[in-house]
């Protein structure tokens, strides 16, 4: 149990354009989802908590209108990178939490963004 | 400012050893820890964890000990196996309710090798 998907794993993207990636729980419902991102040989950094049916709410430092997040039910919510530029090149990962959990969250196997 | 910190980057361990991985923290607001385990290009499995009311949680081989007056943690592993090879993070919440409810901060992360 407590299976979370992301899709892309990997993808690779013109400086200017914009990328989606979706985090799904594929066996639970998730009230709350949160989106990392880890740069090479480092913690994982959380950039936004979104509550499902409410805006995002993002850690500060993190440009909300770059990192779109999206919650739209309990079983998925999306970023969307908007204008990528190489420096958003990362590793971006994916967690949910589930309805009447405490704070275990469940991770998504991470999608890799390269923008050129 | 690192709330929670893995002050040893790498830990190298005969396998059928004990590993014994080791978090401090600084926040006092700090009520639930847990431990997770990542693969390089993968996103976090969760350990184990461990409420600050108890000071010892056990899960098979994982046994996750909690200091609070010390504001240390540890996680040991015992026998160490050489598929326990990974990156450990250790990672802390604080019940702050409202938006910041389940979010979790991580270390930086101890990289575990162990050889057979």
């Amino acid at each position: 149990g407590a299976v979370v998907s992301q899709h892309p794993s990997w993808v690779i993207c013109k400086s200017g354009t914009s990328v989606k990636i979706e985090c799904r729980s594929l066996d639970f419902q998730a009230t709350t989802m949160f989106w990392y991102r880890q740069f090479p040989k480092q913690s994982l950094m959380l950039m936004a908590t979104s509550n499902e049916g409410s805006k995002a709410t993002y850690e500060q430092g993190v440009e909300k209108d770059k990192f779109l997040i999206n919650h739209a039910s309990l079983t998925l919510s999306t970023l969307t990178v908007t204008s990528a530029h190489p420096e958003d090149s990362s590793f971006y990962i994916c967690s949910a939490r589930w309805r009447g959990g405490r704070y275990e969250q469940y991770f998504g196997p991470g999608t890799r963004l390269t923008v050129t | 400012d690192q709330q929670v910190k893995q002050n040893s980057p790498s830990l190298s361990v005969q396998e059928g050893r004990i590993s014994i991985l080791n978090c401090d923290y600084t926040n006092s607001m700090f009520d639930y820890f847990l431990w997770y385990k990542k693969y390089p290009a993968e996103g976090p499995t969760f350990l184990i964890s461990i409420s600050s009311i108890k000071d010892k949680n056990e899960d098979g081989r994982f046994t996750v000990f909690l200091n609070k007056s010390a504001k240390h943690l540890s996680l040991h592993i015992v026998p160490s196996q050489p598929g326990d090879s990974a990156v450990y993070f250790c990672a802390a919440s604080a019940n702050a309710g409202g938006t910041s409810y389940g979010k979790l901060t991580f270390g930086q992360g101890t990289i575990l090798t162990v050889h057979p």
